[in-house]
């Protein structure tokens, strides 16, 4: 069964340092992987997705993500924080079934101080 | 603008009352989907739907059912709404197909406070 964990259910920075969120998977097969953003009282919004086309994918708002399969990883990072990005982030997997259910993280609130 | 829309942003009910969630997207999607959302538990599936008149159950479908006649519209229903059941509700749309990676478009939520 395939499953996602995400260390750190709060990470706190400093506006201009570099973000780092932490997702791991588990997946028998070659997963679809993506990380959303959710703002105060709104839905989720794709930050980016990884298809296989490429190990590194780059999405909106400066984020990155850093498909690494021997350590089953999916890493979030941004080289600056901006207070903006105070946010929850979450790391899903897709089941590769007939059901195109996402399987989703815990979460990973970020904090931006100033 | 690929759109998701939901009946109430927020919402608050008595202990016993039937209560409806409306979700309508007009991306022609196929696939619906209702989460709950719950802090440090992330997303968990209700319910979800592949075509019209179809339903599964997902991780936590007890207290709920659902509704889906038209492709555009899936509604969730809480038969008789009970405190725990206070809580944030996502619904979500995905394509059919492969190509889409499952990738789904969420609506702003639907903030349930029962009394």
């Amino acid at each position: 069964a395939q499953s996602v964990t995400q260390l750190g259910s709060h990470v706190s920075v400093s506006e201009g340092a570099l973000v780092l969120l932490r997702c791991n998977y588990s997946s028998s097969v070659p997963p679809y992987l993506f990380w959303y953003v959710q703002y105060p009282n709104q839905g989720l919004q794709l930050l980016l997705k990884y298809t296989s086309a490429a190990t590194l994918v780059k999405g909106i708002n400066g984020f990155e993500a850093e498909f690494k399969k021997s350590e089953t990883s999916f890493h979030l990072t941004k080289p600056s924080a901006h207070m903006s990005d105070a946010a929850e982030y979450f790391c899903a997997v897709s089941v590769k079934d007939s059901s195109y259910k996402l399987i989703f993280g815990s979460g990973t609130r970020l904090l931006v101080r100033p | 603008d690929v759109k998701v829309t939901q009946s109430s942003r927020y919402l608050v009910k008595r202990t016993g009352e039937k209560v409806f969630l409306e979700c309508v997207q007009d991306m022609d999607h196929e696939n619906m989907f209702w989460y709950r959302q719950d802090p440090g538990l992330g997303l968990r599936l209700i319910y979800f739907s592949y075509d019209v008149k179809m339903k599964e159950k997902g991780d936590i479908p007890e207290g709920y059912s659902v509704s889906r006649e038209k492709k555009e519209r899936f509604s969730l229903i809480l038969e008789s709404a009970s405190t725990n059941q206070t809580s944030m509700y996502l619904c979500a749309s995905s394509p059919a197909g492969t190509g889409s990676y499952n990738e789904q478009f969420f609506g702003p939520g639907t903030r349930l406070t029962v009394l």
